[in-house]
């Protein structure tokens, strides 16, 4: 089935410094990737909608140069939280819409950063 | 803007018992789709179920189906026969059927317990 795989699956870093999370779709092309960030015991909040080979579109109240997104390739997305502080300390995740047919979406398996 | 609402944070059941969660959502679109995802502690999420606003049939994966009652935007997931591995935050979620629009709206999810 679809797979896509996401790194790191935690990572802590100290305030100030950036991080960069990617996901790679294993064995399909990912045309659209979405990045959602989830905060505990909480839903799924769609940050952005990466497009390959073009610009992303920022749901609103995202700031977009504090969470830079890059969809490169038709099989890698990365979303880079710069500067980050400690209120960036969440749970990140990526997923990719499965071909043209509505079968789904399928998910990585999440990124916890925490910034101390 | 579509909504999706689930009323109920917590749920449990006890093992071999049927459970059904509730999601309602608003939208004035008529071709969408809706699924239910489940994300068990390893927050993995997973497909369980997905529904088409055309079909009239409810869908059924298994031990999971749905009530899908369009005029009255509900979509219930119903499992059957719980086990214990069915324990997981269940998500309800909501996409439209335009080429561009392609993102999922998710409800703020229903905790599944299932006792022994």
């Amino acid at each position: 089935g679809a797979v896509v795989s996401q790194h790191p699956s935690w990572v802590i870093c100290k305030s100030g410094t950036s991080v960069k999370i990617e996901c790679r779709s294993l064995d399909f092309q990912a045309t659209t990737m979405f990045w959602y960030r989830q905060f505990p015991k909480q839903s799924l909040m769609l940050m952005a909608t990466s497009n390959e080979g073009s610009k992303a579109t920022y749901e609103q109240g995202v700031e977009k140069d504090k969470f830079l997104i890059n969809h490169a390739s038709l099989t890698l997305s990365t979303l880079t939280v710069t500067s980050a502080h400690p209120e960036d300390s969440s749970f990140y995740i990526c997923s990719a819409r499965i071909g043209r047919a509505n079968y789904g979406y399928t998910f990585g398996s999440g990124t916890r950063l925490t910034v101390v | 803007a579509q909504t999706v609402t689930q009323s109920q944070p917590e749920m449990s059941v006890q093992e071999a018992e049927t459970v059904t969660l509730s999601c309602t959502y608003d939208t004035s679109e008529s071709d969408y789709y809706l699924f239910w995802y489940k994300q068990p502690p390893s927050r993995q999420m997973i497909l369980v179920i997905r529904q088409e606003a055309y079909k009239q049939q409810n869908a059924t994966e298994n031990r999971f189906s749905v009530n899908f009652q369009k005029a009255a935007k509900s979509f219930s997931l119903k499992i059957s026969d719980s086990q214990l591995g069915d324990a997981a935050m269940y998500f309800c979620a909501y996409r439209v059927n335009t080429g561009t629009a392609s993102k999922l709206t998710f409800g703020t999810g229903t905790r599944l317990q299932v006792t022994l």
